[in-house]
């Protein structure tokens, strides 16, 4: 079957740097993308990597290993309005279409 | 805002009963995806439509139906409701401008079955 594991929880403080951990398996892999979910607020995109290495967006990096089915979001200097819900997500391969199977998703909390 | 909108916002029904959820996703979008959210089951797969036709399904029970109209507006059939059906219900879309897996969420409708 599909799987992704990360983290439930992770804390940090104002201008920290934070990384977000991700495995996976399945059966098919196109790439990993990552979301990011305010409470009680709709999941929005953050990053997508299909091919090995670090994919950087502003304060957002994400990095992909295919070879060790991993991959991780790392968040540096953060603020406070970056404690929200990250989900790191794969293709549903078991499925025609292109519906992603969403991981557990990592609480982060973020202190002044 | 992501263009994709969803009404209601907030439902609340009783044990038994029938609603519709509906969603019209990003101007330009084919694909429309539906997704309950719940506390102890995470982010879930329901199912999928491209233009029109039935794409791809997943976890949605028999109870559950949906479909994708000609304007591209979908929506989300729940009946015979049961109290563990309460959750957040969220659809997405996705185009061929934007990087594969870019899905855009709406803004949710959080339904509660007492």
């Amino acid at each position: 079957g599909q799987s992704l594991e990360q983290p439930s929880e992770v804390t940090a403080v104002e201008g920290a740097i934070v990384q977000i951990n991700c495995t996976y398996q399945t059966s098919g892999f196109y790439g990993l993308s990552w979301y990011q979910q305010h409470d009680g607020g709709a999941p929005t995109f953050l990053s997508y990597n299909a091919l090995d290495g670090l994919e950087e967006t502003g304060r957002f990096s994400s990095f992909l290993s295919r070879s060790d089915s991993y991959g991780y979001l790392l968040l540096q200097e953060l603020q406070m309005k970056d404690s929200a819900s990250y989900f790191c997500a794969v293709r549903d391969t078991n499925q025609a279409g292109t519906a992603l199977i969403f991981g557990k998703g990592t609480t982060l909390s973020v202190s002044s | 805002d992501s263009g994709v909108t969803q009404t209601p916002k907030h439902l609340i029904t009783a044990t038994g009963q029938r609603v519709t959820l509906r969603c019209s996703p990003r101007s330009g979008d084919l694909s429309v995806y539906w997704y309950q959210q719940s506390l102890d089951q995470g982010l879930q797969f329901l199912i999928q439509y491209y233009n029109g036709e039935e794409r791809a399904k997943g976890n949605i029970l028999e109870r559950f139906s949906a479909q994708q109209f000609p304007d591209l507006h979908s929506e989300l059939n729940l009946s015979s409701l049961e109290l563990g059906d309460s959750a957040l219900y969220f659809c997405a879309s996705s185009g061929p401008d934007r990087a594969p897996d870019t899905q855009y969420f709406g803004p949710g409708t959080r339904l509660t079955v007492l």
